[in-house]
């Protein structure tokens, strides 16, 4: 059964018009995880929330926005998509945040930018 | 920032052929090593979490062990099968945000049949 659900799988987005990225999950974890990973590097932290306190990457670029309205849901919003912003956005839970807490990954959202 | 490496970025085995990768880190500040599987198409899967230096972990055909004094780990398959293909990725962490994983690029393992 699926823990950390993703939607949708692709987006395909134009220039400059806002998206949102959907993370759901039903483990009841206190954090949530945005990553993206674009092609050949590694997956890249954008932000995260401990239960609704958000922390932003201090090298997070403003056009990314996260909302969490509850323990279950969190969004990442692109303002004003740019081609450089196609990648694959990965989210992620783990129960505490702890450096041995084990992150709890959905399957991925690929945003195409045009 | 931290620095994470990982070789090789690709390999190609034959099954049945043993194989290993290599994730260096920072050893200053050293908290955790995450090591994941991503296979094409799904969720990035967890495989070993290791925090002491000298720490052996084993999971079936796969094992890893950790050397935090030196940075690095090195992650190994006995007898590859063709489902073992995938990218492996380490993520340390360390820097004292203890929340924080920082991944490498990762190893893409092909196990040809």
């Amino acid at each position: 059964d699926a823990m950390v659900i993703q939607n949708p799988r692709y987006q395909v987005t134009q220039f400059g018009k806002p998206v949102t990225l959907s993370c759901s999950q039903t483990l009841n974890h206190n954090v949530m995880y945005w990553y993206q990973q674009k092609s050949s590097q590694a997956p890249k932290l954008l932000f995260h929330y401990y239960d609704k306190d958000f922390n932003n990457e201090a090298d997070t670029p403003d056009n990314f926005q996260s909302r969490r309205p509850n323990t279950s849901f969190c969004f990442l919003d692109i303002r004003s998509p740019g081609l450089g912003d196609a990648a694959m956005y990965l989210c992620a839970t783990s129960k505490r945040g702890f450096s041995t807490d084990t992150q709890y990954f959905g399957p991925g959202t690929r945003l195409t930018v045009l | 920032i931290l620095n994470v490496e990982q070789s090789p970025q690709s390999l190609h085995v034959q099954e049945g052929d043993s194989t290993n990768f290599t994730c260096s880190f920072p050893s200053s500040n050293f908290y955790a090593l995450h090591w994941y599987r991503w296979e094409t198409a799904k969720s990035p899967e967890a495989l070993f979490v290791m925090t002491l230096n000298g720490d052996e972990k084993k999971k079936g055909r796969i094992s890893a062990t950790l050397n935090t004094k030196e940075g690095y780990s090195y992650l190994y398959i006995k007898g590859s099968q063709p489902e073992d293909s995938a990218t492996y990725l380490c993520a340390p962490n360390s820097g004292g945000s203890n929340y924080k994983l920082t991944f490498g690029k990762g190893t893409l393992l092909t196990v040809n049949p």
